[in-house]
């Protein structure tokens, strides 16, 4: 099945810095990126998403990469803010018998200091 | 993207007992999954519900100890059966929702955090 790895697990950015967030996936067939925002005592909240037949994705101050050769995706945040920490997961999933299985990354806390 | 809402928002359950867990969305949708999310891990999907079918369990999540039900396109339940303090957890429900045709997004309900003295 579908493996994904999420570095680094945490990150500390002053406001104003920009934070990246990298994930690698093991199945070919993947075809779906999404990446969710967990605040605390939240469900998680879906931010952007890329699909296998895009390279880049840009949403005002977030974007997402993905290199389908190399099997790894990245999550961009430039200008950041204390309203930015969170912990952030990426996905991997694949189209199966009608509906998309999600395999999620282990997470990053992402703290922003003012 | 959907409106989700999850009851009970916490409890805390004394071992051995169950705890059903509702699960409501805006409007209607096909599928609809419950995750666990152990403390300070990542989400673990149990299974997929679809309405009028039985659930679709992950490896290592059994009905007798998850049952999951689903009577129509807007509800779901999940019920975690003889519990241990091994079952606290944070439990999400899903649902996917997308274009026509290929990759559906998933959104989540609030999640419901169990302890289980």
């Amino acid at each position: 099945g579908e493996n994904v790895e999420q570095h680094p697990s945490t990150l500390s950015v002053q406001e104003g810095d920009s934070a990246v967030i990298k994930c690698t996936y093991s199945d070919s067939a993947s075809n779906y990126f999404p990446w969710y925002k967990q605040e605390l005592g939240k469900g998680p909240q879906l931010i952007i998403d890329i699909r296998s037949n895009v390279g880049e994705k840009k949403d005002q101050r977030i974007a997402v990469t993905l290199n389908k050769t190399a099997k790894h995706f990245s999550l961009h945040i430039t200008e950041t803010q204390p309203e930015d920490s969170a912990v952030y997961f990426c996905a991997a999933t694949t189209r199966n018998s009608g509906y998309s299985t999600l395999t999620f990354g282990k997470g990053t806390m992402l703290l922003v200091s003012p | 993207s959907a409106v989700i809402s999850q009851k009970p928002s916490r409890d805390i359950c004394q071992r051995g007992t169950s705890l059903t867990i509702q699960c409501q969305v805006d409007s209607q949708v096909t599928m609809m999954f419950w995750y666990r999310q152990q403390p300070g891990q990542s989400l673990t999907l149990i299974a997929t519900a679809n309405q009028g079918s039985e659930a679709t369990y992950e490896s290592g999540f059994v009905i007798d100890k998850f049952p999951i039900s689903r009577p129509n396109l807007t509800f779901s339940t999940l019920t975690v059966s003889n519990m241990s303090p091994e079952d606290s957890s944070i439990y999400l429900c899903s649902v996917e929702r997308g274009p026509g045709q290929g990759t559906y997004e998933q959104y989540f309900g609030p999640g419901t955090r169990l302890t289980v003295t």
